[in-house]
């Protein structure tokens, strides 16, 4: 299985200012045939579902405000929130889908400072 | 837009089985995968499985064989678990998602659409 590492665990952030959540899985999640990286990010708000943020590494989703963004390839990947909004006060997960079984990391809960 | 609405929540004895079901509203149910995910009380989230409604082909995590079976039916736009020999490790919140790609057969892809989830407590 891949094992996808998150840190930090908590992340306390000034309104206003960047968050900057890394993720690191055990193996490369980069496909070479097509150029891809076979990573996602959720964040999850309590009593909610996930919520897709970013996926490729680095596409936004549809709706999900430019301030959040998503850099790096195959086995080292960053999420940013560039300019911290206080409904951005969530648990945030990364996720590769490159083999079975998916695996998410064990979240960054972001807070306001 | 889509909307996945589950079942209720279900409290269950060790030893025994349950079923989670997943309707699936204003999309295209019969082109596009669908996965089962779960969250433990404070635990990361966990892939179980998939189908692709259009063949009825499932991709199973290992750790779930033999006690795991996911089905569709595209009469209802209905994906539904089964997870059976129930144990407390069990206890947890069940969501269904979309994978966001469509026709994709065999392949993986990020979840796009979520269920708003079902609490399975396993208690004797």
């Amino acid at each position: 299985d891949i094992v996808m590492t998150q840190s930090p665990d908590s992340l306390p952030v000034s309104l206003g200012e960047r968050a900057t959540i890394n993720c690191k899985s055990d193996q490369s999640v980069f496909y070479d045939s097509n150029n891809k990286n076979y990573l996602a990010w959720y964040q999850q708000k309590p009593g909610q579902p996930p919520k897709l943020l970013i996926y490729g590494a680095s596409t936004r989703e549809s709706g999900v405000p430019d301030r959040f963004s998503g850099s790096g390839s195959g086995t080292d990947f960053i999420l940013t929130i560039s300019s911290l909004q206080a409904e951005d006060v969530a648990v945030y997960y990364c996720q590769q889908y490159f083999s079975p079984p998916l695996t998410f990391g064990q979240g960054t809960k972001v807070e306001i400072k | 837009q889509v909307q996945m609405v589950q079942s209720g929540a279900e409290v269950k004895k060790p030893g025994s089985s349950v079923s989670v079901s997943c309707q699936v509203f204003g999309g295209t149910f019969s082109s596009y995968p669908f996965a089962w995910v779960r969250q433990a009380p404070g635990q990361r989230l966990e892939w179980m499985g998939r189908i692709f409604p259009p063949l009825g082909t499932t991709t199973y995590a290992q750790k779930f064989e033999g006690r795991l079976t996911i089905t569709s039916d595209k009469s209802t736009s209905t994906a539904t678990m089964y997870l059976s020999s129930l144990t407390s490790e069990d206890t947890a919140t069940y969501y269904c998602a979309r994978v966001r790609s469509q026709w994709l057969v065999s392949g993986f892809d990020a979840f796009d659409f979520w269920g708003q989830g079902t609490v399975v407590t396993v208690s004797s």
